[in-house]
């Protein structure tokens, strides 16, 4: 059962567009949320996260929006560069519950920027 | 730098022969991690540590042991790897919730 869906294995976008990456999750029991951008050969790194008591958080190019209700969030990347061509996975845990070090990811989206 | 390493970043081996993966990091992070990463199935934990001494199993622990004997260090031991073990495996380590992650070992199983 996974409990953490990211529907689309790719996105294309062209420079400087907005690109926006979805993730949806079942269990209402996570309170913690984080984006991970992974390139070919190396580890994810760490991007962005939210708490359950904001729906947004901004870093520089970088937002995220959650919307509890749907349990859903989003990544919207402005403007889209070339280097943020890579495999973005979605992760959530349920601090209150597991701990903060009890992460579930999505099965990760590859967005492409095309010049 | 503050990293975490893995050794080897690739492995091809045959199945039954034991074989340890190594995690070190530089960072004093209390918490420590494993996952492997399949196609379309995302990252899924194998094991965890919250401190030295003391580990839990994660979501696919099966056909795999840790141990935790120093804060610097969470090797992963395949005792008779298989096939489906085949992946792509990541060690992490965290304080705070963010997880650090190494660089990956990519595993093949014969």
């Amino acid at each position: 059962d996974q409990q953490v869906k990211q529907n689309s294995p790719s996105l294309s976008v062209q420079e400087g567009r907005i690109s926006i990456l979805n993730c949806d999750y079942t269990n209402s029991m996570f309170d913690y949320f984080l984006w991970y951008k992974k390139y070919p050969a190396e580890g994810p790194t760490f991007l962005i996260s939210i708490s359950s008591i904001k729906d947004k958080n901004e870093d520089g190019r970088f937002t995220v929006f959650l919307n509890k209700s749907a349990k859903h969030l989003s990544l919207h990347i402005v403007p889209s560069q070339p280097g943020d061509s890579a495999v973005y996975f979605c992760a959530a845990s349920a601090r209150e519950i597991q701990g903060a070090q009890k992460l579930v990811f999505g099965q990760g989206t590859r967005l492409t920027i095309n010049p | 730098e503050a990293q975490v390493t893995q050794n080897p970043r690739y492995l091809i081996t045959v199945t039954g022969k034991k074989l340890t993966v190594t995690c070190s990091q530089n960072m004093n992070h209390e918490y420590m991690s494993w996952y492997r990463q399949d196609p379309g199935l995302g990252l899924r934990q194998i094991y965890y540590s919250m401190n030295v001494e003391v580990t839990d199993k994660g979501d696919v622990p099966e056909g795999y042991k840790v141990s935790r004997k120093e804060k610097r260090n969470f090797p992963l031991i395949l005792e008779s790897p298989s096939p489906n073990q085949t992946s792509l495996y990541f060690c992490a380590s965290s304080t705070r919730g963010t997880q650090y992650f190494g660089p990956g070992t990519r595993l093949t199983v014969l």
